[in-house]
């Protein structure tokens, strides 16, 4: 399978407890973004690499969440001391890079689900 | 204002029928791009179909089109024949070239939920 993947699918924790998700985009994306998603919404940005770089982050990143991209390839986002408002799914997606400003499509994950009790 | 409004919380079709689900979007920016991705129940998005401000026809993929209408901002998504498999949460979605949510990310719409009845 040579789409994204993320890892795991599925987890719960307990308030106050840290998690990390890890991402492993389509190998030759360079581009990677991580997206917030509760029910009944559709995904809300919260931030994009280009690489290892870190180029964006949403003001809905608080300082509890950290990602991270060491080599350019896989990423992890963590949330520390977890709310009950952490809740959501956290989905990755990767696009390439063709030069210029094209609008290339996202491809998704199939999410990680978190729930914080 | 909502970047992206889908008005249509949920919408039903017989099958073998053509569906039209509503999408508005509202940017400054010349330069966009509208994508329309596929939510089924197992949580995946995929990616359905693109359409860039500059493009001058419709898009087409398969039994999917989009009604781009400029002027009036809408960018609505046409399923023809519609499938048992289409059920699904639908989002549209625009990346702004200057937008401030991220140069490159997509702002989503709430999404509409498309029930195929056999």
């Amino acid at each position: 399978d040579t789409g994204v993947s993320q890892d795991p699918r599925h987890k719960i924790t307990k308030r106050g407890q840290n998690v990390t998700f890890r991402c492993d985009p389509i190998s030759e994306h360079n581009r990677l973004y991580w997206y917030r998603q509760t029910l009944g919404q559709g995904p809300e940005f919260l931030t994009y690499f280009q690489n290892e770089a870190q180029l964006e982050k949403s003001r809905l990143l608080s300082d509890r969440f950290s990602a991270e991209r060491p080599k350019g390839s896989f990423s992890t986002l963590e949330i520390q001391r977890t709310e009950q408002g952490d809740s959501a799914m956290y989905l990755c997606a990767s696009s390439p890079t063709r030069g210029g400003e094209g609008h290339y499509e996202q491809y998704f994950g199939p999410g990680t689900r978190l729930t914080v009790t | 204002a909502q970047k992206i409004t889908q008005t249509q919380p949920g919408m039903f079709v017989q099958e073998k029928e053509a569906v039209t689900l509503d999408c508005t979007y509202d940017t400054s920016d010349p330069s966009y791009g509208l994508f329309w991705y596929k939510q089924p129940s197992s949580g995946e998005m995929i990616f359905l179909i693109y359409q860039g401000s500059y493009d001058q026809q419709n898009a087409t993929e398969g039994r999917y089109s989009l009604n781009f209408q400029k002027a009036r901002k809408s960018a609505n998504l046409v399923i023809s024949a519609s499938q048992l498999g289409d059920s699904a949460m639908y989002f549209c979605a625009m990346r702004e070239a200057r937008g401030d949510t991220g140069r490159r990310a997509l702002t989503f719409g709430s999404g509409t939920r498309l029930q195929v009845q056999p």
